[in-house]
């Protein structure tokens, strides 16, 4: 089974700059999360989907930050216009109703560097 | 507010030793509990998830306790190697469906584990 996909791994930005994060979550999987790691701190949720409505944003900057799940598969995360303070890895996550019940699988990041 | 936190921020130990990470959460009415892996430059890796109902789960060398009413659960490694060197997270599920959320995990600020040869 394909894990979730993330795109890109590493991406290097100036402030002010907008910047785009793309997940593909694992097949079959209705509910998608996008989390942010800043260094040395445990992650954050930004936004949770469930299939392509949202049900949790309360810690999204929606004055910078947006998110969409247009079709209830892939997912784009972007900032616009990007700070020195979300330089961060940016964790996308899903997952499955069932026998593991809520149980999230990680993707591998997208680390952004705002200079 | 739920809050996690992780004890001690980091640990260095050497080959073969037992070892125990620890974590406390603040708000007792947790759906779960999962401890996760985190490698540097990589993504989570789920280790043990452990319903509210339970007392705890083992994988392998590794056991995770819950103490819901106390707000603790504990991560036990044992014969520990050099290869489980890296950061260990503790997260606490809240599931807000029937007030219209979703299920949200709170993370604690991990563990960073060295096991030297």
């Amino acid at each position: 089974e394909a894990g979730v996909a993330q795109s890109p791994r590493y991406k290097i930005i100036e402030k002010r700059q907008s910047v785009a994060f793309w997940c593909n979550p694992i097949s079959g999987h209705a509910t998608l999360y996008w989390y942010q790691q800043i260094l040395g701190q445990g992650p954050k949720l930004l936004i949770q989907f469930q299939n392509n409505g949202v049900v949790d944003d309360s810690q999204l900057p929606k004055d910078r930050f947006s998110a969409e799940r247009l079709k209830g598969v892939d997912s784009t995360l972007k900032i616009q216009p990007a700070k020195l303070e979300d330089s961060a890895v940016y964790l996308c996550a899903s997952s499955l109703a069932g026998a593991k019940l809520y149980e999230q699988y990680f993707g591998p990041g997208t680390r952004l560097t705002v200079t | 507010k739920q809050e996690v936190t992780q004890i001690p921020a980091a640990l260095s130990v050497p080959e073969g030793e037992n070892l125990v990470l620890n974590c406390s959460f603040t708000d007792s009415a947790i759906y779960n509990l999962q401890w996760f892996r985190q490698d540097p430059g990589k993504g989570l890796t789920s280790l043990l998830l452990i319903q509210s109902s339970q007392r705890e789960q083992t994988s392998g060398r590794l056991n995770a306790s819950l103490d819901k009413s106390s707000g603790r659960s504990t991560l036990y490694i044992a014969a520990s190697q050099p290869g489980d060197s890296a950061t260990y997270l503790c997260a606490v599920m809240l599931l807000l469906i029937l007030t219209g959320g979703g299920n949200k995990l709170t993370f604690g600020t991990g563990t960073q584990l060295k096991v030297e040869l």
